[in-house]
């Protein structure tokens, strides 16, 4: 079985600053990771993935996240906000490379960006 | 590519009616779809996996009888909420699954009176 944490409901960032969501997760097996965003009245939209190889992931626009083992962890990061990243975020964690198989994807609670002017 | 459809967007129906929601591939081949539930300011919770053309799987705790899913062909899936009551009113999210990830459908809000 896995399961996933995010650290914090809301968080709020200038625009322009670091923009950090905290992903933590765990798993009985190797995980697959996910992030995924989700805008108002929209559905979901794959922003990167981690399955295997480099740790360190990059997505759509302008995200990133790392994959540490020994953390359990998978947060996402980008270096400046834009008005436009203001949405819902979700991090989720899956037994199979496309997010499918036997299990599904197993999301976290979410953590909605706000992004201040 | 990879585009996951959803009808109806939103609808409201009577306590005690059946509901049906459509969920599509429009550009792949999902031999996998998986539904899920999703409560305000919550996270996407999995109802059930179907697969084309056997049986849903069903998380612990969905009732099967009330959420029929049908995976007929490997572009649709159906899930039929029967027999609705206003605590089933959510937002139903499908999603299919491609080579490289999950696509998600834009969701269904059910609202039942």
């Amino acid at each position: 079985a896995q399961s996933v944490t995010q650290l914090g409901s809301h968080v709020s960032v200038s625009e322009g600053a670091l923009v950090l969501l905290r992903c933590n997760y765990s798993s009985s097996v190797p995980p697959y990771l996910f992030w995924y965003v989700q805008y108002p009245n929209q559905g979901l939209q794959l922003l990167l993935k981690y399955t295997t190889g480099a740790t360190l992931v990059k997505g759509i626009n302008g995200f990133e996240a790392e994959f540490k083992k020994s953390e359990t962890s998978f947060h996402l990061t980008k270096p400046s906000a834009h008005m436009s990243d203001a949405a819902e975020y979700f991090c989720a964690v899956s037994v199979s490379g496309s997010g499918g198989g036997a299990d599904g994807l197993t999301f976290g609670k979410g953590t909605h960006l706000i992004i201040q002017p | 590519g990879a585009v996951v459809s959803q009808h109806p967007s939103r609808v409201i129906c009577k306590s005690g009616t059946s509901v049906k929601i459509e969920c599509r591939s429009l550009d792949f081949q999902a031999t996998t779809m998986f539904w899920y539930r999703q409560f305000p300011k919550q996270s996407l919770m999995l109802m059930a996996t179907s697969n084309e053309g056997s049986k849903a799987t069903y998380e612990q705790g969905v009732e099967k009888d009330k959420f029929l899913i049908n995976h007929a062909s490997l572009t649709l899936s159906t899930l039929t909420v029967t027999s609705a009551h206003p605590e089933d009113s959510s937002f139903y999210i499908c999603s299919g699954e491609g080579r490289l990830a999950q696509y998600f459908g834009p969701g269904t809000r059910l609202l039942v009176l």
